[in-house]
């Protein structure tokens, strides 16, 4: 079965700082990898997702994903934040055989100070 | 983009009461939805997979006699939380399949059981 590790529960970061929110994952097939927003009392919207090809993704509000197939990682950057992407975000991985099953990390709440 | 909605947006029901969730995709058709649970401080929880015409999938240790779904139209899936109990007492999210490999979140449902 596939898992997501997301090992840093919190982050705080000044705005206009940059950063990474990593993401690791185990699986013993092919899968797809997502990254979710959530802000409090709301749905989840998707920031952006690899399926194949380039393994650099850009997604929106200026978000940005690596997949490194070898450290098995997906992690999430940004250059410069700001206070409003203060939110939870969420890792997920299906597998390419059913594309349909998400399974979850426990989240990174991301703290923009000013 | 696609839109899913969720009604009521928050409920609050009595211990022993049944409780009727509805997740609608607004702007497509959905043969495919997904119900899942969010506890406080956790990641989501897939509950189970709704196919419209068909009986829902659910997932392990979810009780099916409990957490009831309906999906009987392309742009209706509802749960219904049968004999609510406080542990019952939770974040609900649905989702919807729009595409390969991607689903769009409702805003959820903040459940309380008193």
């Amino acid at each position: 079965a596939q898992s997501v590790t997301q090992l840093d529960s919190q982050v705080p970061v000044f705005e206009e700082a940059p950063v990474e929110l990593r993401c690791n994952y185990s699986s013993s097939v092919s899968v797809y990898l997502f990254w979710y927003v959530q802000y409090p009392n709301q749905g989840l919207q998707l920031l952006l997702k690899y399926l194949s090809g380039s393994t650099l993704v850009k997604g929106i509000n200026g978000f940005e994903a690596e997949f490194n197939k070898s450290q098995t990682s997906f992690h999430l950057r940004k250059p410069s934040v700001h206070i409003s992407d203060t939110a939870e975000y969420f890792c997920a991985v299906s597998l390419k055989s059913s594309g349909d099953k998400l399974t979850f990390g426990t989240g990174t709440r991301l703290a923009v100070r000013p | 983009g696609a839109v899913v909605s969720q009604h009521p947006s928050r409920v609050i029901c009595k211990s022993g009461t049944s409780v009727k969730i509805e997740c609608r995709s607004l702007d497509f058709q959905a043969t495919t939805m997904f119900w899942y649970r969010q506890f406080p401080k956790k990641s989501l929880m897939l509950m189970a997979t709704s196919n419209e015409g068909s009986k829902a999938t659910y997932e392990q240790g979810v009780e099916k006699d409990k957490f009831l779904i309906n999906h009987a139209s392309l742009t209706l899936s509802t749960l219904t939380v049968t004999s609510a109990h406080p542990e019952d007492s939770s974040f609900y999210i649905c989702s919807a399949r729009a595409g390969f490999a991607e689903q769009y979140f409702g805003p959820g449902t903040r459940l309380t059981v008193t």
